[in-house]
């Protein structure tokens, strides 16, 4: 029972450099997050989709592109890497409003 | 703007203690209170969910209250373990359908 699987788990990039963060669920879930969490702060949403083909921007997308290509895949794009999006990146679905969320283990980035 | 709190950001108690962490939000229009826990270098692991028609959950030695008008929850949980050092963190879902995270409580129960 995979649930949310996550990669890379650990990064460094170069400034201006890009990458792609991989989500991908296995339980069929509609919805799915992008998250980031700096120390000592809680998560900021990043993306969201309701559904394959539909996306919307959270509290702090720039920086950040998404596609929802299917139900079971949510990927992340980075494009000009900053110093400012080093962070831990969490991944979650549901299956729905108002059920439990699952998280992916996390990919831990850092921009130098 | 909902916000969440979490005080206090940091506990250390003896191992056996009950305890509470405690969760404040500003905005009592939300549809329910979650209660995650989240292990160094792990992602979040999901302990209780409160509708908001709900006064409180129950899971084994952990149980979560939630008093809407008063914008608090609070995860009491019973006879501490070692194993149960973590971070802590709340998160209620608004109006939007999005979750709103507090900062989290860094829990050390010391054997």
């Amino acid at each position: 029972n995979a649930g949310v699987t996550q990669t890379p788990k650990f990064r460094i990039l170069k400034i201006g450099q890009s990458m792609t963060l991989q989500c991908t669920q296995d339980m069929n879930h509609n919805y799915m997050y992008w998250y980031r969490q700096d120390p000592g702060m809680g998560l900021k949403l990043i993306y969201y989709s309701v559904g394959a083909g539909i996306t919307d921007k959270g509290e702090v997308p720039n920086g950040y592109n998404v596609s929802r290509s299917t139900t079971e895949d949510f990927p992340l794009r980075l494009e000009l890497a900053a110093p400012s999006q080093t962070s831990v990146y969490f991944c979650a679905s549901r299956g729905d409003w108002g059920t439990e969320a699952f998280f992916g283990q996390g990919t831990r980035l850092t921009v130098v | 703007k909902q916000e969440v709190t979490q005080i206090p950001a940091a506990l250390s108690v003896p191992e056996g203690e009950n305890l509470v962490l405690n969760c404040s939000f500003t905005d009592s229009a939300i549809y329910n209170l979650q209660w995650f826990r989240q292990d160094p270098g792990k992602g979040l692991t999901s302990l209780l969910l409160i509708q908001s028609s709900q006064r409180e959950q129950t899971s084994g030695r952990l149980n979560a209250s939630l008093d809407k008008s008063s914008g608090r929850s609070t995860l009491y949980i019973a006879a501490s373990q070692p194993g149960d050092s973590a971070t802590y963190l709340c998160a209620v879902e608004d109006s939007n359908y999005q979750l709103i995270w507090g900062a989290g409580t860094k829990l050390i129960i010391k054997p």
